[in-house]
């Protein structure tokens, strides 16, 4: 079982749409929670971070339910500039390794059409 | 703020040849930079974790011979793809810790590595 599991897609949704991403993680000790944005031969670039109590950014809301190892990603109002490579991303306990270590799913590809 | 540099963005070398991608931290001090790997429609792959002064922790199927981790400094951290093979090829992006934040990471923009 990969140790961070999304829905590869892809999303391909029309402009005004609301789109939604899951995630799972295995590690239940994980202790800080990301959702990045990769678009196309770039590096990821952080999109906001995931609090228990959820959060929301503009038209992004993130969820976490810590119970059920799942992370969300809401995306109202879709825009063409929202097309993508989203990434759930989970800072994960590793007993040998360093606490700071991130560990990336393998993305969600979001295209936002006209 | 906290911008990270990677150099070269793109490189091309023959089968055999070795080469060096290295990392900048250009406005802060980075105790702690990462290595990872990202094929094709594939996600990152965490290679190895460098801290300054120190070896590099390298993962587990990660060659520690044919990728050679310098963090010689706070802000520079280098990648050596030793004897490299056209298996080789794919993107290396650094990411930078830092010093007394060592749970943000800043990336750079990412080199990409094809080996004829």
């Amino acid at each position: 079982r990969k140790e961070v599991e999304q829905d590869p897609g892809p999303f391909n949704v029309p402009e005004g749409a609301t789109v939604a991403f899951n995630c799972t993680y295995s590690n239940s000790a994980s202790q800080s929670f990301f959702w990045y944005r990769q678009d196309c031969r770039k590096e990821p670039k952080l999109l906001m971070s995931v609090y228990s109590s959820g959060n929301e950014d503009g038209r992004f809301t993130a969820q976490l339910n810590r119970a059920s190892q799942y992370i969300s990603l809401l995306i109202r109002d879709s825009k063409l500039s929202d097309s993508a490579t989203y990434l759930c991303v989970v800072n994960m306990y590793r007993p040998s390794g360093s606490a700071r270590q991130l560990t990336f799913g393998s993305g969600t590809q979001l295209t936002v059409l006209p | 703020g906290a911008v990270v540099s990677q150099h070269p963005s793109r490189v091309i070398c023959k089968s055999g040849t070795s080469v060096k991608i290295e990392c900048r931290s250009l406005d802060f001090q980075a105790t702690t930079m990462f290595w990872y790997r990202q094929f094709p429609k594939q996600s990152l792959m965490l290679m190895a974790t460098s801290n300054e002064g120190s070896k590099a922790t390298y993962e587990q199927g990660v060659e520690k011979d044919k990728f050679l981790i310098n963090h010689a400094s706070l802000t520079l951290s280098t990648l050596t793809v030793t004897s490299a093979h056209p298996e080789d090829s794919s993107f290396y992006i650094c990411s930078a810790s830092p010093k007394g934040s060592p749970y943000e990471q800043y990336f750079g923009p990412g080199t990409r590595l094809t080996v004829t």
